[in-house]
């Protein structure tokens, strides 16, 4: 079956600048998960959403981030205001439950680069 | 707060040889620890879960273990190829929270 897709899987923008940056998680899974990844880093978490509610969001770096999942199904996340240091690779999971046994299945990631 | 630490940060070996990934973690009180595996421009791959309860899962060519109270973790590569060329990432979720923490990889090279 089809796994988790992000889009767009590249997109460059100026400082200062919205970005809206998308998630679809396999059908049916009911938790899903934001990293960011910095070159030469291991993936940070950002946010967890269980449904529609965010059930953590403690990895949001400042309040220019921002995520929904409206529907419990596809996710958006929004930085407002970009900065140079938003540029990194934007991960996003989702695992059928959320129990923490499971395994969480990744994306091919989002870039973003700012100018 | 957890910390996840990988070593060596680059490794390369020749095709056939058999090799060891370490991780280490400062918080012993884990739920879980998960291997994945991440090539250039892709998302990461899950190689193994590793319970809390377990010391060591096995899937083909590799094996990992855990050893919770050192807080240390090893990914073992049999007969090495030159596909395994990847980035290995270790992860941890620990009792706290349901997002992983994740190492900063180790870069696996295998030369044919």
């Amino acid at each position: 079956g089809a796994g988790v897709s992000q889009t767009p899987s590249n997109k460059v923008t100026e400082k200062g600048k919205y970005v809206e940056l998308r998630c679809d998680p396999i059908s049916g899974h009911t938790a899903l998960y934001w990293y960011r990844q910095s070159l030469g880093q291991g993936p940070e978490f950002l946010i967890y959403f269980q449904g529609t509610g965010a059930a953590d969001d403690s990895g949001l770096p400042n309040d220019r981030f921002f995520a929904v999942r409206p529907e419990g199904s596809v996710s958006t996340l929004k930085i407002q205001r970009t900065e140079r240091g938003d540029s990194a690779v934007y991960l996003c999971a989702s695992s059928p439950s959320g129990t923490w046994g499971e395994t969480q299945y990744f994306g091919p990631g989002t870039r973003l680069l700012v100018l | 707060k957890q910390e996840v630490t990988q070593i060596p940060a680059a490794l390369s070996v020749p095709e056939g040889e058999n090799l060891v990934l370490n991780c280490s973690f400062t918080d012993s009180a884990i739920y879980n620890l998960q291997w994945f595996r991440q090539d250039p421009g892709k998302g990461l791959t899950s190689l193994l879960l590793i319970q809390s309860s377990q010391r060591e899962q096995t899937s083909g060519r590799l094996n990992a273990s855990l050893d919770k109270s050192s807080g240390r973790s090893t990914l073992y590569i049999a007969a090495s190829q030159p596909g395994d060329s990847a980035t290995y990432l270790c992860a941890v979720r620990d009792n706290y929270g349901q997002n992983f923490v994740f190492g900063p990889g180790t870069r696996l090279s295998v030369l044919p």
